[in-house]
């Protein structure tokens, strides 16, 4: 049984760096990308980014100036910095697993249980 | 790149059938058979129902059931039970810039 539990500071204040951690659980790290998404409170999603295990990354145009999602396989672990973080930032942060895969499109079936993120002063 | 968009809102009687649709532009949704429905309840995490536009993850009920036309992707629930009601998300793959998009979201009643 796949789970991802995820953590990180829960409150920052402007100009500050967000930083979240997200640990897999069962299953093999090897074979899949692995997500971030966010949801602003009462808002929809948005894709983040994602990282392989071999460290290969792709981010959200609109995010990518200000995103690092890094791995660290020895520790089944992956982490997300969002720099320069403002009250538009505040969301609620998903880690996920890129499970099925096309092409080398993954979709996102296996998901950690959020974390709100606050950004205010 | 902009969210897809859908309705805000879609609602049915038990036993109904509905539809939602998932409208995207020739860059994403219709660019690419890549597209996957999310189903989120009230303070959870979101489930993948559908994939590769109409596949479905081990699970997943067959009252759930995915197509394309264009660039309009649909998720049509049939046999609609209580348990249905929840926010849905359309996503799909954008390959310009190898990132994925979300839709606006909609929430489903069961009446």
């Amino acid at each position: 049984q796949v789970q991802l539990q995820q953590w990180g500071a829960g409150l920052l204040k402007p100009s500050e760096t967000l930083s979240l951690t997200c640990a897999v659980y069962g299953g093999s790290f090897s074979d899949y990308y692995w997500n971030w998404i966010r949801q602003p409170p009462g808002k929809g999603l948005e894709w983040i980014g994602e990282i392989n295990h071999s460290g290969s990354t792709n981010y959200n145009p609109s995010l990518k100036s200000r995103v690092t999602i890094s791995i660290d396989t020895s520790k089944s672990q992956f982490s997300l910095k969002l720099s320069s973080v403002t009250a538009a930032d505040t969301a609620v942060y998903y880690c996920a697993r890129g499970g099925y895969c096309t092409g080398g499109v993954c979709y996102k079936d296996h998901w950690g249980q959020g974390t709100l993120v606050t950004v205010s002063s | 790149q902009s969210a897809l968009t859908q309705p805000a809102s879609v609602s049915g009687s038990p036993g109904q059938s509905i539809t939602i649709s998932c409208t995207g532009t020739s860059s994403d949704v219709g660019s690419y058979n890549l597209v996957s429905w999310y189903q989120q309840h009230p303070g959870k995490a979101p489930k993948l129902m559908i994939y590769d536009v109409s596949k479905r993850p081990s699970g997943v009920s067959n009252r759930f059931s995915g197509s394309k036309s264009g660039n309009t992707a649909s998720l049509t629930i049939s046999g609609l039970q209580a348990e249905d009601e929840a926010d849905y998300y359309c996503c799909s793959y954008v390959g310009s810039s190898i990132s994925y998009v979300f839709g606006t979201g909609t929430r489903v009643t069961v009446l």
